[in-house]
């Protein structure tokens, strides 16, 4: 099946710090997608972003299909931004997730 | 407002029992599906379902059994053959068409505790 790999794994963000989370795919996929999982567990879509760029406030996401590859960009980081990102891509009738980015943004 | 409803949110199974995870959707959605979670880690697909009464397994299936009596309802059962049952469980849904998948919409999960 697909195998996606995002980085970094971890990461601490000073409060009002911007950053960049990477997800690479190894096969070419459809419908891709970030979401985050808030504190409660419950996972809130982002972006659908099966290509091009796409901006929702302070983050914004950009996906290049051709090169296997999708960026999620924080700006000006709050600590509500703290979670697990998650990329999710479609292939062979169902979505293969990455194990996460795990952000912590600090005061 | 539509969306997904999962329950219930907390569960707590002795061994050897059969337990029932709830899943409905009232966005019409076509295909539903089931993941777990453990922690630090990704979703890992149990099972799916594209239309009613037809399902799929993914890719832990084991241990594990679904139906799609409905197209508003997913339930998960998790056996007492599943040996390591205790888990986050994520049922998601998406609209599907011939040519595209419209993107997923997921529940707020059920914790599974084996006690």
């Amino acid at each position: 099946g697909i195998q996606v790999e995002q980085s970094p794994p971890d990461l601490i963000l000073q409060e009002g710090a911007n950053s960049t989370l990477r997800c690479n795919f190894s096969d070419s996929v459809n419908n891709l997608q970030w979401f985050h999982q808030n504190p409660w567990g419950q996972l809130i879509n982002l972006f659908y972003i099966p290509s091009g760029t796409k901006q929702n406030g302070r983050l914004s996401a950009t996906t290049v299909a051709t090169e296997r590859y999708s960026l999620l960009y924080i700006s000006s980081s709050q600590t509500t931004d703290s979670g697990v990102y998650f990329c999710a891509g479609r292939g062979n009738n169902r979505l293969a997730f990455g194990k996460g980015n795990q952000v912590v943004v600090i005061p | 407002d539509g969306g997904i409803t999962q329950s219930p949110k907390y569960l707590f199974r002795k061994e050897g029992q059969n337990v029932t995870l709830s899943c409905e959707q009232n966005l019409n959605h076509d295909a539903m599906y089931w993941y777990r979670q453990d922690p630090g880690q990704g979703l890992r697909l149990i099972y799916y379902s594209q239309i009613v009464n037809d399902f799929q397994k993914g890719d832990i299936a084991e241990g594990y059994s679904v139906s799609r009596e409905k197209k508003e309802s997913f339930p998960l059962t998790v056996t007492s053959a599943q040996k390591n049952p205790t888990a986050f469980y994520l049922c998601a849904s998406s609209k599907e068409t011939v040519v595209a998948n419209y993107g997923y919409t997921f529940g707020s999960g059920t914790r599974l505790t084996v006690v």
